[in-house]
């Protein structure tokens, strides 16, 4: 079983949309808890942590659910820069472990 | 700005040679990693590298090898290239007070023929 999966999508959705996924983690001891952005032919970027009590940045959301083992990320307000792969990510001791990614196309 | 470089963006190897990929770094940072990132699989890590000479192995070492003489630079080595090697090789670095944010390069994508 992989340590964190992901669905891979593709999320198409217009511009202005909200779009949301998950994904899931198998440890239940992870520590820390994060998604990655990864543009076309790109290096992956941190986006942002995600914490228990769950996290905005500006029009992203990310919750922690450990009891379920799961993480989101959600879109409010799509901009046709949002479209990327986001890569979930969870760390034991000092790895980080990456899933597959979904990748979000945001249409004009 | 955080700069991690590597040595090539495109290499074709052929089956039983050796290859060796670079990557460079220029903040300073302790922790530098190789990874490989294929389709559906996600990154990978192969080797990972605390400090200067030092090195453990990631969750794929097989077929490869690693060496950090500086700081700086992290080197990932085929020993004899195979075409299951053929794949994105991209390495990181961070600093251990941010473990979790790893700064990456643009990535080398190897094709083994």
């Amino acid at each position: 079983r992989k340590e964190v999966e992901q669905d891979p999508g593709p999320f198409n959705v217009p511009e202005g949309a909200t779009v949301a996924f998950n994904c899931t983690y198998s440890n239940s001891a992870s520590q820390s808890f994060f998604w990655y952005r990864q543009d076309c032919r790109k290096e992956p970027k941190l986006l942002m942590s995600v914490y228990s009590s769950g996290n905005e940045d500006g029009r992203f959301t990310a919750q922690l659910n450990r009891a379920s083992q799961y993480i989101s990320l959600l879109i409010r307000d799509s901009k046709l820069s949002d479209s990327a792969t986001y890569l979930c990510v969870v760390t034991n001791d000092y790895k980080l472990s990456f899933g597959a990614g979904t990748t979000v196309t945001v249409r004009a | 700005d955080v700069k991690v470089t590597q040595s090539s963006r495109y290499l074709v190897k052929r089956t039983g040679e050796k290859v060796f990929l670079e990557c460079v770094q220029d903040m300073d940072h302790e922790n530098m990693f190789w990874y490989r990132q294929d389709p559906g699989l996600g990154l990978r890590l192969i080797y990972f590298s605390y400090d200067v000479k030092m090195k453990e192995k990631g969750d794929i070492p097989e077929g490869y090898s690693v060496s950090r003489e500086k700081k700086e630079r992290f080197s990932l080595i085929l020993e004899s290239a195979s075409t299951n090697q053929t794949s994105m090789y991209l390495c990181a670095s961070s600093s251990p007070r941010t473990e979790y944010e790893q700064y990456f390069g643009p990535g080398t994508r190897l094709t083994v023929t």
